[in-house]
């Protein structure tokens, strides 16, 4: 078990730039979850899968937001002409099905945008 | 619209002592709550939850409290230790698998 990972760690960008982050999940979980994390605030959900099927998209994921998890193993979120208001912590979580309620989070990667 | 609220920023706690993290929500449609612990620079990790149906549940030095009436739980540690120093996150879910998550509060622990 190697826990979630997320690619990369830290990216900065400069405005109207596109961003691309990876996600791979524990590999027995079919639930992965996109949250977002602002200085001073929780994780606000973004969006989740169940294996390919995208389930459920936040009012904050605008339409410059797309989330992807192609085979329902890894999964991609894409920021187009991003904004400094983008600049957040981007974590990705996943569990089982049949696994306990709780998450497993990434450690997430780290959006600048200058 | 803040559902899942710790209303406390930072809280600072002798080693040794007793450490109470609190926690009210206003959806009472949650009916599972958890709590996360996160370090600088890593992702949060889950600590322990309850179901709606109990009032208590413990896993070894922390406890879970809920009192559905107020709509209030509370995460206590004890003793506390020096490692448990982090950020500490309530969360809840209605059941749609999403997790709602508060704010947030620092614990301190003291020397």
């Amino acid at each position: 078990d190697t826990g979630v990972s997320q690619d990369p760690r830290h990216k900065i960008t400069k405005r109207g730039q596109n961003v691309t982050f990876r996600c791979d999940p524990i590999s027995e979980h079919n639930r992965l979850y996109w949250y977002r994390q602002t200085l001073g605030q929780g994780p606000e959900f973004l969006t989740y899968f169940q294996n390919e099927a995208q389930l459920e998209k936040s009012r904050l994921l605008s339409d410059r937001f797309s989330a992807e998890r192609p085979k329902g193993s890894f999964s991609t979120l894409e920021i187009q002409r991003t904004e400094q208001g983008d600049s957040a912590m981007y974590l990705c979580a996943s569990r089982s099905d049949r696994g306990t309620y709780g998450y497993t989070f990434g450690s997430g990667t780290r959006l600048t945008v200058v | 619209d803040q559902q899942v609220k710790q209303n406390s920023p930072s809280l600072s706690v002798q080693e040794g002592r007793i450490s109470i993290l609190n926690c009210d929500y206003t959806n009472s449609m949650f009916d599972y709550f958890l709590w996360y612990k996160k370090y600088p620079a890593e992702g949060p990790t889950f600590l322990i939850s309850i179901s709606s149906i109990k009032d208590k549940n413990e896993d070894g030095r922390f406890t879970v409290f809920l009192n559905k009436s107020a709509k209030h739980l509370s995460l206590h540690i004890v003793p506390s230790q020096p490692g448990d120093s982090a950020v500490y996150f309530c969360a809840a879910s209605a059941g749609d698998d999403k997790i709602i998550f508060g704010k947030g509060t620092r614990l301190h622990i003291l020397p």
